[in-house]
């Protein structure tokens, strides 16, 4: 069954890029059935979607942090990532990679997860 | 301030049952847009639980059910067990913010 989990820097000063990395084992990311995203949980509160890619490349941000992120997906390397610009301490969070099935369109749900990746902003 | 609204927390003793709401509107739920939860176990990552708004996954227990109408809709669990405690969250999609949201999760603490 496909397995997803998060790498990257975990703590970053103010005004810093984030980076993180999503790599996709026991399946292939290069599957027209899936959309692959990035979500995040800022401690003790709730779900924030930020966004999602397809194999092909396209994408699309949640339109609150749009200025900010950039996904990317390298086939190649079975992994997608994440590049959060210009951080600040509200983007303290556990980030998560999910799985999408295309099948249903907007009515879609997220699974599996990744089992996240706490990043912390603080000078 | 999430787009769904769900209560902060509910509570029950082992053996009884809770209900957890989802409320959205008219550019969400109401818009006829399916909704999915989630629970989270203390420091783990959401698991799906129920999809499309009365589904379960193969592995889910039919203690957990789900249902859905207009702008609202429920999670229900049955038989409570002390291992249900856990956070749980609605999801679905909004048509004015373009993307999927998420209600603001529900602690579930049995008794």
């Amino acid at each position: 069954q496909v397995q997803l989990q998060e790498s990257g820097p975990r703590l970053l000063k103010p005004s810093q890029t984030l980076s993180l990395t999503c790599t996709v084992s026991g399946g292939s990311i290069n599957n027209n059935n899936y959309y692959w995203n990035w979500i995040r949980q800022p401690a003790g509160k709730g779900l924030e979607w930020i966004g999602r890619i397809y194999f092909s490349g396209s994408i699309i941000y949640n339109p609150s942090l749009e200025s900010r992120v950039s996904i990317s997906v390298d086939t190649s390397k079975n992994q997608f990532s994440l590049r959060l610009t210009s951080v600040t301490a509200a983007d303290t969070a556990v980030y998560y990679c999910a799985r999408v099935n295309v099948g249903a369109g907007k009515n879609n749900w997220f699974d599996p997860w990744g089992q996240g990746t706490l990043v912390t902003v603080s000078s | 301030q999430s787009v769904l609204t769900q209560p902060p927390s509910v509570s029950g003793a082992p053996g009884q049952r809770v209900t957890i709401s989802c409320t959205g509107s008219s550019s969400n739920t109401g818009a006829g847009y399916d909704v999915h939860w989630y629970q989270q176990l203390p420091g783990t990552a959401p698991k799906l639980l129920i999809y499309t708004n009365t589904n379960r996954p193969s592995g889910v227990p039919d203690r957990f059910s789900g249902s859905k109408s207009g702008t609202s809709a429920s999670l229900t669990i049955t038989g409570l067990q002390a291992d249900d405690e856990a956070d749980y969250y609605c999801q679905s999609y909004d048509t004015l913010l373009r993307g999927w949201v998420f209600g603001g999760g529900t602690k579930l603490t049995v008794l």
